[in-house]
């Protein structure tokens, strides 16, 4: 069993939709991490969370720590942020990290 | 900056030979880190290190080894290549080690596509 787990895998919205990915976590954590990679393979950091709920832009990420639950968030929803978003966790009083399978999101025009 | 830059971007191994992927980072970054990403599974940390001269396992080190004798660099030697290594690596650094405070975003390189026949 993945220590972090993703869903859907698999993705598909119309432009300007409202879009949600979760994550749940088996471990206790010390940071959650959200990337996204791009088709061509980069990765970007998106957010980090240790508590609560932080926004960049459309982009929203929160966290329930007892739940062990995160979720992120697009509003409006734009061709543009056609990715796979990926989940990740460090342990906590530990140095490893745990990463999901991604979430693969397709909007479409 | 040149962020995190990573070489080669590609490359052909035969199984036994061995190589050296090369990791550098011009953000004065002590945190460094080894991925490799198989298809259709997560990341997986494969070394990581908290400073020069400092390095230590992450979930799959077997079959690799590491060296950290510069801030700036972080190479990973494969020393006899099998089949199983076939993988995207990717090498990242961040200014702490992402458990809390200021600044913990990672920066990823932009992948090297590893394939052993």
């Amino acid at each position: 069993k993945n220590e972090v787990e993703q869903s859907p895998q698999n993705l598909t919205a119309q432009e300007g939709e409202f879009i949600t990915i979760n994550c749940s976590y088996s471990v206790g954590i010390s940071a959650l991490h959200w990337l996204q990679q791009h088709p061509g393979g980069g990765i970007v950091s998106l957010f980090m969370l240790s508590s609560g709920k932080k926004k960049h832009g459309r982009l929203i990420a929160t966290i329930n720590i007892q739940e062990k639950h995160s979720s992120l968030h697009i509003t409006a929803s734009h061709p543009r942020d056609s990715a796979v978003y990926i989940c990740a966790v460090r342990s906590v009083g530990g140095n490893q990290f745990y990463f999901g399978t991604g979430t693969s999101l397709t909007v479409i025009p | 900056n040149a962020g995190v830059t990573q070489t080669p971007k590609f490359r052909i191994l035969k199984i036994g030979q061995s190589m050296t992927l090369q990791c550098t980072q011009d953000m004065n970054h002590n945190y460094m880190y080894w991925y490799r990403q198989d298809p259709g599974m997560g990341l997986k940390l494969i070394y990581y290190s908290v400073g020069a001269g400092i390095t230590d396992k992450g979930e799959v080190p077997n079959g690799y080894n590491v060296s950290r004798s510069t801030t700036e660099d972080f190479p990973l030697r494969l020393e006899l290549a099998a089949p199983s290594q076939t993988s995207v690596y990717f090498c990242a650094s961040s200014y702490s080690p992402l458990g809390g405070g200021g600044r913990n975003e990672q920066f990823f390189g932009p992948g090297t596509r590893l394939t052993v026949l």
